[in-house]
């Protein structure tokens, strides 16, 4: 049974700090990961999505990476702002086509 | 439109109230999801729909009733729910439900609470 799990469960850095966060899943035969950003109340945004034939993906300040092998991935995100502050959550996607969500990070980015 | 609408934005009921959550999205999109979660939890995925046909059911009790009346629209029907049913209602579509290169669009969700 899959399994993903995210460490920190909560961070908090001041503005302008690069910052990791982690995801690691126990089965490696995914279809792809996504990265999800919630902010309170409200509902998922996708942020990245790495197929499981790829390495890493980039959209702006984030960058994300993939690798199968160690069941492990991890969100860049470069020059934090106040605005970044939010639940962070990676899902695997399996070969049932469920998606499979760790119990996320909460980013808090301090003026 | 990249958008996925989700009717009413917050719902009180009463254990004896029927209610439905209604879902909207014009991407073209043929798989819908809905997603339940609770306060600081991820979401629990309890119904997918492919091709307006219910392909998931994780095991969800009868007083939730899904229904996918054509391509673009997901309801999710309610009645004698309890309070620990209180949660955040999230509606999700993709392309697809299988591939390896499917995001999932979420809607901004209905919060219910049951009294």
């Amino acid at each position: 049974k899959q399994e993903v799990t995210q460490i920190p469960a909560a961070l908090s850095v001041p503005e302008g700090e690069n910052l990791v966060l982690n995801c690691s899943f126990t089965d490696s035969a995914i279809y792809n990961l996504q990265w999800f950003r919630q902010d309170p109340g409200k509902g998922l945004t996708s942020l990245l999505l790495i197929q499981s034939s790829q390495r890493e993906q980039t959209s702006g300040r984030l960058n994300a990476s993939l690798d199968k092998s160690s069941g492990r991935s991890t969100l860049y995100i470069a020059a934090s702002q106040p605005g970044d502050s939010a639940t962070y959550l990676c899902a695997v996607k399996s070969n049932t086509g469920k998606l499979i969500f760790g119990q996320g990070t909460t980013l808090q980015v301090k003026p | 439109d990249t958008e996925v609408t989700q009717t009413p934005k917050h719902l009180v009921m009463g254990m004896t109230n029927k209610k439905s959550l209604k879902c909207e999205q014009h991407m073209g999109h043929r798989a819908m999801y809905w997603y339940k979660q609770k306060a600081k939890k991820p979401p629990e995925l309890m119904f997918v729909y492919s091709y307006e046909k219910l392909s998931i059911n994780e095991s969800v009790p009868s007083r939730f009733s899904p229904e996918c009346p054509n391509s673009s629209l997901l309801n999710l029907h309610l009645h004698a729910l309890q309070p620990e049913d209180s949660a955040l209602y999230l509606c999700a579509s993709s392309q697809e439900v299988g591939g390896t290169n499917e995001k999932l669009f979420f809607g901004s969700g209905t919060q219910l609470s049951v009294l």
